[in-house]
């Protein structure tokens, strides 16, 4: 079976850009996961969605939104970048939500911003 | 309040020792699962091994097996016969059930010397 996918895998921006980031999760898995990476903060949880809606969100600005299609990809959006959203943005799925299962994840996105 | 702690920043270890990857967490709930991943320069997360707050067996993968305590709350990683190829970062993560979201520790970065 395929892992989880993400592209691009480098992407530099710069400040008051947008920024889209893609996720194909594993097949037949419903529920995908976004978190950010930064030497300073660590990982964070950003949100969840599973059958297109979100089920959980983390604190993080209205600036950072996302998605989920009827084939369980996603894709995360920041608005208005800023020099602290370079980070390594993750992506895992799991099978479904809530139940405690493993999540695995992509190789991650490194978006940097100047 | 911190959920997870890895009290060891970094180790340096020899090749082919044992060792261990301390993580303590803290949590109300009775439902939850512990989770322990790789990840390595590259940046993609690899999970490793997982154990639920009702496994009565502490769980093992292949060289690797939690040590599960959960009276005191500690579910430390041990890698069986080192090898240089598992140098990289470790991160301890625990996912409460009925949550959607994993939440991480701050890592241990772990060195194996030839």
């Amino acid at each position: 079976k395929a892992g989880v996918t993400q592209t691009p895998r480098y992407l530099i921006k710069t400040r008051g850009q947008q920024v889209t980031l893609s996720c194909s999760p594993i097949s037949g898995h419903r529920s995908v996961s976004w978190y950010q990476q930064t030497p300073g903060q660590g990982l964070q949880f950003l949100f969840e969605y599973f059958s297109e809606t979100q089920r959980n969100k983390g604190n993080f600005p209205g600036r950072f939104s996302g998605r989920q299609f009827s084939n369980s990809r996603s894709e995360m959006n920041v608005s208005t970048l800023e020099l602290g959203d370079s980070a390594l943005y993750l992506c895992a799925s799991s099978p479904s939500s809530g139940g405690g299962e493993t999540q695995y994840f992509g190789p991650g996105t490194r978006l940097l911003v100047l | 309040a911190q959920k997870i702690t890895q009290t060891q920043p970094g180790m340096f270890v020899q090749e082919k020792e044992a060792v261990t990857l301390d993580c303590t967490y803290d949590t109300s709930d009775q439902s939850y699962g512990l989770f322990w991943y790789k990840q390595p320069s590259s940046g993609e997360m690899i999970f490793l091994i997982y154990q639920g707050s009702y496994d009565e067996q502490n769980a093992t993968e292949g060289r690797y097996s939690l040590n599960f305590q959960k009276a005191r709350k500690s579910a430390n990683l041990v890698i069986s016969a080192s090898q240089l190829g598992d140098s990289a970062m470790y991160f301890c993560a625990m996912r409460e059930y009925g949550d959607d979201k994993i939440i991480f520790g701050k890592g241990t970065r772990l060195h194996i010397l030839p």
